[in-house]
């Protein structure tokens, strides 16, 4: 069975400083990774994805992410978090072979001005 | 124009209606999923279509019953309402099963 994993449930971080993120998954095969957030109030929306090749990816908002296959993670980084970066953040993987998308508990990212 | 779109967004009924949420995309996408977000913000799917026929249910109560009519709807009919289901069901569209999914705005639903 696949699982999802997020270490950090509520984060404070004042802004400027650098934010990473922990993921854990749990799946016996060749997995699809994704980031994303949720702005109070708000849906999900796509940060960012890994499906193959270069394991750090980029994706919007200056936020990227590193597969690393042999410790099962995704984990999320941004060097220099802003305000309007306060949201919840879920990491979510589906197996190539079960089209489950799944996702982590979610982390509360708080940033002060 | 939205490209996942959800009515309502806010539902507020008593214990004991049936009730439908509605949801359309428009992306020309093949797998559809319904999602409950909890107080605690967990996000668990619930059932997964891809091309109208049903491909998870995960363990959910049979008094919530999606509906597919075509693949570009995806519906979810709730009977007998309960306390607990008060939440945010969110509907999402896929390319395909293994891709990422595009969220609609959500349905805050009430049982009071």
């Amino acid at each position: 069975a696949q699982s999802v994993s997020q270490h950090n449930h509520h984060v404070i971080l004042s802004e400027a400083a650098s934010l990473e993120l922990g993921c854990n998954y749990s799946y016996g095969g060749t997995v699809n990774l994704f980031w994303y957030v949720q702005y109070p109030g708000q849906h999900l929306q796509l940060l960012l994805k890994y499906f193959s090749g270069d394991p750090l990816v980029k994706g919007i908002k200056g936020f990227e992410a590193e597969f690393i296959k042999s410790k099962f993670s995704f984990n999320l980084r941004k060097p220099s978090v802003q305000w309007s970066d306060t949201a919840e953040y879920f990491c979510a993987v589906v197996g190539s072979n079960t089209g489950k998308l799944i996702f982590g508990q979610g982390t509360t990212l708080q940033v002060k001005p | 124009d939205t490209a996942v779109s959800q009515t309502p967004k806010y539902l507020v009924t008593q214990m004991g209606n049936d009730k439908s949420i509605k949801c359309e995309q428009n992306l020309g996408h093949d797998t559809m999923y319904w999602y409950k977000q909890d107080s605690k913000k967990f996000l668990k799917i619930m059932f997964s279509y891809n091309n109208k026929e049903l491909i998870i249910n995960e363990t959910v109560p049979n008094r919530f019953s999606p509906k597919s009519p075509d693949k570009a709807h995806l519906n979810l009919h709730i009977n007998s309402l309960e306390l607990g289901d008060s939440a945010v069901y969110f509907c999402a569209s896929s390319p395909r099963g293994n891709a990422e999914a595009f969220f609609g705005q959500g349905t805050r639903l009430t049982v009071v």
